[in-house]
């Protein structure tokens, strides 16, 4: 059965802080590794992870994936009170039309 | 990035009736779509995948009678739940799949009360 697992459950930090998001995964026929972010509705698309050691960077955030390790990190540089959400990471296998597996997700708070 | 309109956002209804939901792509076609529950606090887990001109597949647990999907055209996808029950008051987000890409963009969700 696949499974993605994501840590910290929760987490904690200040404005300005630095924080990094794990999350493992164990997906038949692996394909890529997404990562999501949801505030008060549905999941807003942030990575789309398919090669291993290639970092993507999008403003403050920033991915990576290891297919050897089966895991990926999510950095945020410089938070800010609206980087605040859940922060889902989800794994799609490279068939059954991307059905994804979904972590339970990084709870992070960032106080002012 | 690609949108998923998904409609209703907000429906209450009365235990028995049946309430349906809409996931529509509007400047794509999606040949596969997602149909996600959320409970509070916890992650997106799927009901079903939903290929356009043939049956859903459900996963495990889920009543394909209960949980009825329709994915009539490359761009729209309903789901209908019937008979609805207290229980089934959750956060439904629909997904669909840009074909050339493989990205999965979310509906805005719709929040299901059954009173």
């Amino acid at each position: 059965e696949d499974k993605v697992v994501q840590s910290p459950l929760s987490l904690v930090v200040h404005e300005g802080d630095t924080v990094t998001l794990n999350c493992s995964y164990e997906v038949t026929n692996f394909r890529s590794l997404l990562w999501y972010k949801q505030e008060k509705k549905a999941p807003t698309f942030l990575f789309m992870l398919t090669s291993s050691g290639i970092e993507k960077k999008s403003g403050r955030l920033s991915s990576i994936l290891d297919k050897k390790e089966l895991f990926s990190i999510l950095n945020i540089t410089a938070t800010q009170t609206g980087d605040s959400a859940v922060y889902l990471c989800a794994g799609a296998p490279g068939n059954a039309g991307n059905m994804l597996t979904f972590g339970g997700g990084t709870r992070l708070m960032v106080k002012p | 990035g690609a949108v998923v309109s998904q409609h209703p956002s907000w429906v209450i209804c009365k235990s028995g009736t049946s309430v349906k939901i809409e996931c529509r792509s509007l400047d794509f076609q999606a040949t596969t779509m997602f149909w996600y529950r959320q409970f509070p606090k916890q992650s997106l887990m799927l009901m079903a995948t939903s290929n356009e001109g043939s049956k859903a597949t459900y996963e495990q647990g889920v009543e394909k009678d209960k949980f009825l999907i329709n994915h009539a055209s490359l761009t729209l996808s309903t789901l209908t739940v019937t008979s609805a029950h207290p229980e089934d008051s959750s956060f439904y987000i629909c997904s669909a799949r840009v074909t050339n890409t493989g990205e999965l963009f979310f509906g805005e969700g719709s929040r299901l009360t059954v009173l």
